[in-house]
């Protein structure tokens, strides 16, 4: 495996399932990332690991938790969502640093019913 | 309050002409300036990014910045079909913490044959 890879692609779920979205970065990176790309709204950055510790949580709804076990991988867990959270989820990693490139993955793209 | 604007086009231009695509930010401290290419159904990718005023060239691409005028643009040389995309600027905003960049709704290119 190479870059950024998340599984699964894509996932359907019900409003009262839990699911959890993978990412696993193959670059040396020690910061990762979550973003949500709805259709017509600007990327948004959700929550941000440097080696391990959560840096940032743009405020986003507790139905949505994250976890970083290691430099190398991220998890996002799902519960109780609603419809309006469909949209794709993408995963990113960087170097640590301000100016650093970040380097995105696949995504996985989300419907909730 | 918008951060980073882009015209949404969309931008049509026939092949082998210059694609000329621009980005404003409102941060006058911003320090990292990133283009990202997405084609449709897929994820973000890296194309170029730029720290200093002035041009920076790579292959086909050119990235110029100004930040008097907080101003960032990307011009595509002999444009091709395989070039159609949504392009987005991103912008790592003064102050902001690591790895925070703020992204522009994306314009997006048509290169027609």
């Amino acid at each position: 495996e190479t870059g950024v890879t998340q599984t699964p692609r894509h996932l359907v779920m019900g409003m009262t399932n839990k699911k959890s979205l993978k990412c696993e970065q193959h670059l040396g990176h020690n910061a990762m990332y979550w973003y949500k790309q709805s259709a017509k709204k600007p990327l948004e950055l959700m929550f941000v690991y440097n080696f391990k510790e959560q840096t940032e949580n743009n405020s986003v709804p507790s139905r949505f938790s994250p976890e970083c076990p290691n430099s190398s991988h991220l998890f996002l867990h799902l519960h109780t969502l609603q419809p309006e959270d469909s949209a794709l989820y993408l995963c990113a990693s960087s170097q640590s640093g301000a100016d650093n490139e970040q380097f995105f993955g696949p995504g996985t793209r989300l419907t909730v019913l | 309050q918008k951060e980073v604007e882009q015209n949404s086009g969309p931008l049509s231009v026939p092949e082998g002409a210059i694609a000329s695509l621009n980005c404003t930010y409102s941060d006058r401290g911003s320090q990292s300036f990133f283009w990202y290419r997405q084609y449709s159904g897929k994820s973000p990718e890296l194309i170029m990014s730029i720290y200093s005023n002035g041009d920076k060239e790579d292959g086909r691409f050119t990235a110029q910045l100004n930040k008097a005028s907080q101003y960032v643009s990307l011009l595509i040389r002999d444009s091709q079909p395989s070039d159609s995309a949504t392009y987005l600027c991103a912008v790592n905003l003064r102050g902001s913490t690591l790895g925070r960049l703020y992204f522009g709704r994306g314009t997006q290119l048509t290169v027609w044959p």
